[in-house]
């Protein structure tokens, strides 16, 4: 199994800021999945994060919206840049350990 | 390509009846198949999962699911709902083959309602 940790739990930001959320697991994991959760809606893959190398964005994402980072093997960072409204959402990291896909608690993002 | 169609957005029961919540997949080669619960201001959490194995699956709280390739479903039940059974619910799918390296597929999930 694998353990997820996110921060901050929950923020409420200003439009045109950026937020970093951060992305703990307690063992090391090949790859790491960024999801966004719209409000009353259901779970959409922003991109994958390998550590080494860029992370792959899914269609509709872009790099200079959402810079993900992936130092090591146990820590993955998404940035939420230049926000607006549409953009208040939950972010969900998750990794793949053994045959199960596990998530992390969210983050929950209002923006102003 | 995979995809995942959920029957019901909103299912209410009543305390004590029977829970199924309908998940139907699409996918051209062999599928893992997962169920996931959501909790109010909460994240994901696995209920039961289908890899290969056994094709009647019994996970946590009492859910059970059964992968049926020629009815391309893999429904959610539960013999006897509790108040803390309300949630949202979302079925998943991937590919056996490469997961782990591709996203899952989510459905539009379900949110259950339980009448006390």
């Amino acid at each position: 199994s694998a353990v997820i940790s996110q921060k901050p739990s929950r923020d409420i930001c200003q439009r045109g800021t950026s937020l970093t959320i951060q992305c703990q697991v307690d063992s090391q994991v090949t790859m790491m999945f960024w999801y966004r959760q719209q409000p009353g809606q259901s779970l959409t893959l922003i991109a994958t994060a390998n550590q080494g190398s860029e992370a792959t964005y899914e269609s509709g994402f872009v790099i200079d919206k959402f810079p993900i980072s992936r130092p090591n093997l146990t820590f993955s960072t998404l940035t939420v840049s230049n926000m607006s409204p549409e953009d208040s959402s939950i972010y969900l990291c998750s990794v793949v350990a053994g045959k199960t896909q596990y998530f992390g608690p969210g983050t929950r993002l209002l923006v102003l | 390509a995979q995809s995942v169609t959920q029957l019901g957005s909103h299912v209410s029961v009543s305390e004590g009846a029977l829970v199924l919540l309908r998940c139907n997949y699409s996918s051209s080669v062999p599928p893992y198949l997962f169920w996931y619960v959501q909790y109010p201001n909460q994240g994901l959490q696995l209920l039961l999962k289908y890899t290969s194995a056994a094709t009647l699956v019994k996970g946590i709280n009492g859910f059970e699911a059964e992968f049926k390739k020629s009815e391309t479903s893999f429904h959610l039940t539960k013999p006897s709902a509790h108040m803390s059974d309300a949630a949202e619910y979302f079925c998943a799918v991937s590919s056996a083959a490469n997961f782990g390296n591709e996203k899952l597929t989510f459905g539009t999930g379900t949110r259950l309602t339980i009448i006390p």
